[in-house]
């Protein structure tokens, strides 16, 4: 049985870092990617990035410079880590597995970070 | 960017009834295209693969067509358990993007 599950702080000062654990069990990820994705409250989601099976990564341009994806094999997990957090930030923060072609199949519960000091 | 532009953004409708949610594509993507239902504090469910391709344990009345620019989600006979928001998302650019959502609410 697939199953992902965020965790990590849930309000962040402005200006700092995020960081966000993605806890993975029934896939190895190895052979598995996973992506990050948002939605801010009562908006849209928004694909921020992926590290692949491989361990090489892909992200959103919008938000690249901000951003770092990585994991650690050994403990199913995979790290998202975003700076200088702005208000605009605000938002629940999914994982998900993304399959080679491209899209979403198993999506975490999803961890709510509030920016504001 | 690939902007996937959903329509209407509400759509309201009496349980029984059968509709089709649009998206549109800012260019052609072949069929390169997926939806995805999701309800008030869940996350994302994966419902049509690839326009068109069923999903393991999805019910049958979700159906999906389209290619190039037009694409469509169908519900035939809506259930009370459908009223919720659906989103497109697109994978023919590396830079994934999503539809800004349908919602599909009780007339």
């Amino acid at each position: 049985q697939v199953q992902l599950k965020e965790s990590g702080p849930g309000l962040v000062q402005p200006s700092q870092t995020l960081s966000l654990t993605c806890t993975v069990s029934g896939l190895s990820l190895t052979s598995n990617s996973v992506s990050w994705i948002r939605q801010p409250p009562g908006k849209g989601l928004e694909w921020m990035g992926v590290i692949w099976s491989n361990g090489g990564t892909d992200y959103n341009s919008a938000i690249k410079s901000r951003l770092s994806i990585s994991r650690d094999t050994s403990k199913s997990q995979v790290f998202l880590k975003m700076n200088s957090l702005q208000t605009e930030d605000t938002a629940m923060y999914f994982c998900a597995r993304e399959k080679q072609l491209r899209y979403f199949d198993y999506w975490g519960q999803g961890v709510m970070v509030t920016v504001s000091s | 960017n690939i902007v996937l532009t959903q329509s209407p953004a509400t759509l309201s409708v009496t349980p029984g009834e059968s509709v089709s949610l649009s998206c549109r594509a800012s260019q052609s993507i072949s069929t390169s295209i997926h939806w995805y239902q999701q309800k008030s504090n869940e996350s994302p469910r994966l419902l049509i693969k690839y326009a068109s391709q069923s999903i393991s344990g999805i019910p049958s009345r979700f159906s999906g067509s389209g290619s190039g620019t037009d694409f469509t989600l169908s519900i035939n006979r809506v259930e009370s358990e459908d009223f919720s928001i659906y989103y497109c998302q697109q994978s023919y650019s590396s830079l994934l993007t999503f539809g800004s959502g349908t919602k599909l609410e009780i007339k």
